[in-house]
């Protein structure tokens, strides 16, 4: 079993529409939850960051994790062709950060 | 505050031919890590530094891959040989806690 399953399909949506990822995870010892972005011929980029159940606002972005289910989702909010890029879950826990696979987003004006 | 940075962007050489990248991390880090970013795939950790020593090389291709961090700031990762699997990403990352990684653009190798 993967320690986190991340379902890699590209997802195409039109301007303004939200944009509903997720991941689940496998492993209870992993304490802390992130949502990297990742554009074209770029590295990741921190995007957000949480280490509690429940919801993480940051402008049009939400992070939401669930422990007992070990769920966590990343939802945008009025997306913008500029949000075109790849998602990646991560999760970070005894001293290790393991990531999904990603989601490539794609935001058609 | 400069990122992380890495050298070259592209390589492409053939099967069997040695490469090394080359990584300055954000200053002041003293955690540097290094992975590898198939196509379609997330990163997946090489080896992790603090400062020059090794943290966690567990999943380092050891017969092929090496890597080293002098004087606890630069590092160089090197393959050699390199087989037509090892194309991908190889990102460098920097923290000042774990938790925080801070990346690098990335060198794209392509072994043909």
């Amino acid at each position: 079993q993967k320690e986190v399953e991340q379902d890699p399909g590209p997802l195409s949506v039109p301007e303004g529409a939200i944009v509903s990822l997720n991941c689940t995870y496998s492993n209870s010892a992993f304490q802390y939850f992130m949502w990297y972005r990742q554009y074209s011929r770029k590295g990741p980029e921190l995007l957000m960051y949480t280490y509690s159940s429940g919801n993480k606002e940051d402008g049009r972005f939400t992070a939401q994790v669930d422990k007992s289910s070990k769920y966590i989702s990343l939802f945008i909010r009025d997306s913008q062709p500029s949000d075109s890029a790849t998602y990646l879950c991560a999760v970070y826990g005894n001293n290790r950060l393991a990531f999904g696979k990603g989601n490539q987003v794609v935001v058609i004006p | 505050e400069a990122g992380v940075a890495q050298s070259p962007r592209y390589k492409i050489i053939e099967k069997r031919q040695s490469v090394a990248f080359w990584c300055n991390p954000i200053s002041g880090h003293a955690t540097l890590y290094w992975y590898q970013q198939i196509l379609g795939q997330g990163p997946k950790l090489l080896i992790q530094f603090q400062n020059n020593g090794v943290v966690d090389d567990s999943q380092l291709p050891k017969d092929r891959f090496s890597a080293e961090r002098l004087k606890g700031v630069d590092s160089t990762l090197k393959i050699q040989p390199a087989k037509l699997e090892d194309s991908a990403v190889y990102l460098c990352a920097s923290s000042l806690t774990a938790d925080e990684q801070y990346f690098g653009p990335g060198t794209r190798l392509t072994v043909t």
